[in-house]
């Protein structure tokens, strides 16, 4: 069974990094886009980010262009979301999955000073 | 951007009677070379969201046959059957036609 675990997550000041790791098992994971997702508290899904394949091309959502950089390491099994510039607004859970198919639990990113 | 509307947002259901959940979408998601790229997922409280319906029609495996997705162009519904209480949650339509992806609003299925 595919089982997919973010982590990195935490509480940091605006203005600051976090990096984000979705550690992937039992998948062929360099066959796959994959993507991340995320949820603000009490609200709806939006669409971060995703990398094919080979790592060759990515696509951000206009709110994270120039902040946010998604990466992959494929011989680790391992996609990582890299944050820069944190802002109020970026808190939330952040969802990795396997395109759109299998889910992990998220791991939440809290900006606040 | 794609504009994913969902409606209605709130669903009040009853134990084994059908509910429908629509998502219409600001341009069309159907391409040239024959795809359509709607989901819809379910959310339980407290849960990750599940993929439930993939290409508009095509359950997820493990869905249950209650679960079923139609449409095309700007016009999705997603149907079940007999609702059941573990159906209780937020369901989203999810376009991927183009980029960004975009997510309807979700609607709260409740008991």
């Amino acid at each position: 069974e595919v089982q997919v675990v973010e982590s990195g997550g935490g509480l940091v000041q605006p203005g600051g990094s976090l990096k984000l790791s979705c550690a992937i098992s039992e998948f062929t994971f360099s066959n796959y886009w994959m993507n991340w997702v995320r949820q603000p508290p009490g609200k709806g899904l939006e669409w971060v980010a995703n990398i094919n394949p080979d790592g060759s091309a990515r696509r951000h959502v206009d709110s994270v262009e120039g902040r946010f950089t998604v990466s992959r390491d494929n011989a680790k099994n391992l996609l990582f979301l890299q944050m820069n510039s944190l802002r109020g607004d970026d808190t939330a859970v952040y969802y990795c999955t396997t395109g759109f198919a299998v889910w992990g639990r998220g791991t939440l990113v809290a900006v606040s000073s | 951007d794609v504009v994913m509307t969902q409606s209605p947002l709130s669903l009040p259901v009853t134990l084994g009677q059908p509910a429908s959940i629509s998502c219409r979408s600001s341009q069309s998601l159907g391409l040239g070379n024959g795809n359509t790229w709607l989901n819809w997922f379910q959310q339980r409280p407290g849960q990750s969201p599940r993929l439930l319906i993939d290409h508009v029609s095509n359950r997820d495996s493990g869905v249950p046959d209650r679960f079923s997705g139609s449409g095309s162009d700007t016009d999705f519904t997603l149907k079940i059957s007999r609702v059941e209480a573990e159906d209780v949650g937020v369901y989203y339509c999810m376009q991927y036609s183009y980029w960004p992806h975009t997510f309807g609003q979700g609607t709260r299925l409740e008991i």
